[in-house]
């Protein structure tokens, strides 16, 4: 079974510029995540989907991120314009409850660099 | 909402002795809590859990414990090997679908041979 796939796996753009993420979860996950990890720290949860519906977007800075997962299946991370302090690890997870609950699936992560 | 602690955030230990790391929570809903474990530049990955009906559980040489009084929960690896090396994050959740996790800030677990 293919786990969570994200691209690109490295990113490096100057500042102001706009920066996509991709993430296709495991095939029959109704549930996406959106973290981002600092370096030395634990992950941050961005928004989480269930099925196509964004159910916890809190966390999301809405001024300058978007995030969308058409279909319930394939979901993209945007950032516009970046900023300096938006340098990180963006990290795409999923989970199925049907699979006994709580275990999330990560995918390798995006490594963004903001020059 | 919630807050996860972490400690300690560095711990070095030789080759076949124990390693124990401890995490404490602020939220008393929180049900679910599970380990994961980073290796170096590699996606996080579960290593076990514990739900708040249980005080203990074991694979092998790994174990969780849980003090919902205290609100706090500990990782316990025992014989630990080189391979052992890596980061370990904790985490809660406030449902026993683990949908809602807050993660510690980690420890960097490192195994001398």
């Amino acid at each position: 079974e293919a786990g969570v796939v994200q691209s690109p796996r490295y990113k490096i753009i100057e500042k102001k510029q706009p920066v996509a993420f991709w993430c296709n979860p495991i095939s029959g996950h109704n549930t996406l995540y959106w973290y981002l990890q600092n370096l030395g720290q634990g992950p941050e949860l961005l928004i989480r989907y269930e099925n196509e519906e964004a159910v916890d977007d809190s966390q999301l800075p809405k001024d300058r991120f978007s995030a969308e997962r058409l279909k319930g299946v394939d979901s993209t991370l945007k950032i516009q314009p970046a900023e300096l302090g938006d340098s990180a690890v963006y990290l795409c997870a999923s989970s199925s409850i049907g699979s006994g609950g709580g275990e999330q699936f990560f995918g390798p992560g995006t490594r963004l660099t903001v020059l | 909402g919630e807050n996860v602690e972490q400690h300690p955030s560095t711990l070095s230990v030789q080759e076949g002795d124990s390693a124990v790391i401890k995490c404490t929570y602020s939220d008393s809903a929180s049900n679910y809590f599970p380990w994961y474990k980073q290796e170096l530049g590699k996606r996080p990955q579960l290593i076990i859990d514990i739900r708040s009906n249980v005080g203990e559980k074991k694979d092998q040489r790994i174990a969780v414990t849980l003090n919902k009084t205290a609100k706090h929960f500990s990782l316990h690896i025992t014989e630990t090997q080189p391979e052992d090396s890596a980061v370990y994050f904790c985490a809660a959740s406030k449902n026993n679908a683990g949908n809602m996790l807050t993660f510690g800030g980690g420890t960097r677990l490192m195994v001398k041979p």
